[in-house]
């Protein structure tokens, strides 16, 4: 099964660009999904397909997939975005067919 | 309104079964697939378990062999049925509904969770 590596933490002032890695095995061949999930909440979709936004996502949240690496960029970040980042990959070939990436702490300065 | 609540967590020893329910609102199981996803204390979402409308089930490795997912139709709920329970299940569980509207293999609706603990 596919392992997804992503930096445990990342820090950011207010304003500036977060980008957050997700590492894995050909996983520019896969398609990739990226999650926000505050304490508290369930998690929030955030991108799925690789680069989609969904309804009422804000076009701050963008994010690239090539080669063995994922990234979910945050560009001005702001106080609310500081949650729990988590990838996600489906692969209809592999068992199991869903994996999370490790995880990845945001936190705003 | 669209939703999935989850209900039936608890406290339980281990070596003991325990089943959850996933009830959806706005949001036919039948037609979508399921999954239910976990977070243990301190530690990152795992997957545990899927349902797709036709029936085939699949399920993450720590749990083959002891949960088992399904669903009644006649109450558009998904269960969860666990046996022999460890305390490393022990986790925050979430049931997670993809409605269609965006990727296929991307969760796009989430109850609020149900936490089991096992512990003696």
């Amino acid at each position: 099964s596919s392992v997804l590596t992503q930096p445990p933490s990342v820090s950011v002032a207010p304003g500036d660009t977060a980008r957050i890695t997700c590492g894995g095995n050909y996983i520019g061949n896969k398609i990739v999904h990226w999650y926000q999930h505050k304490p508290g909440q369930a998690p929030l979709l955030v991108i799925y397909h690789d680069t989609d936004r969904p309804s009422g996502i804000p076009e701050r949240f963008s994010a690239s997939n090539s080669g063995n690496t994922a990234t979910l960029t945050i560009s001005r970040v702001e106080a609310g975005d500081e949650a729990d980042y988590y990838c996600q990959v489906w692969d209809t070939s592999s068992v199991p067919p869903y994996v999370f990436g490790s995880g990845t702490r945001v936190t705003v300065l | 309104e669209v939703q999935l609540v989850e209900t039936g967590g608890g406290l339980i020893k281990p070596g003991e079964s325990l089943i959850l329910s996933c009830a959806a609102s706005g949001f036919v199981a039948s037609d979508n697939y399921v999954s239910w996803v976990r977070q243990a204390p301190g530690k990152g979402l795992e997957w545990v378990s899927v349902l797709y409308p036709p029936g085939n089930t699949y399920y993450a490795d720590s749990v083959k062999g002891r949960f088992t997912i399904s669903r009644d139709n006649s109450k558009n709920t998904i269960h969860l049925q666990m046996t022999n329970l460890r305390p490393e299940d022990t986790a925050l569980y979430y049931c997670a509904g993809e409605t269609g509207v965006v990727s296929s293999g991307a969760f796009d609706l989430w109850g609020q969770g149900t936490m089991v603990t096992v512990s003696s």
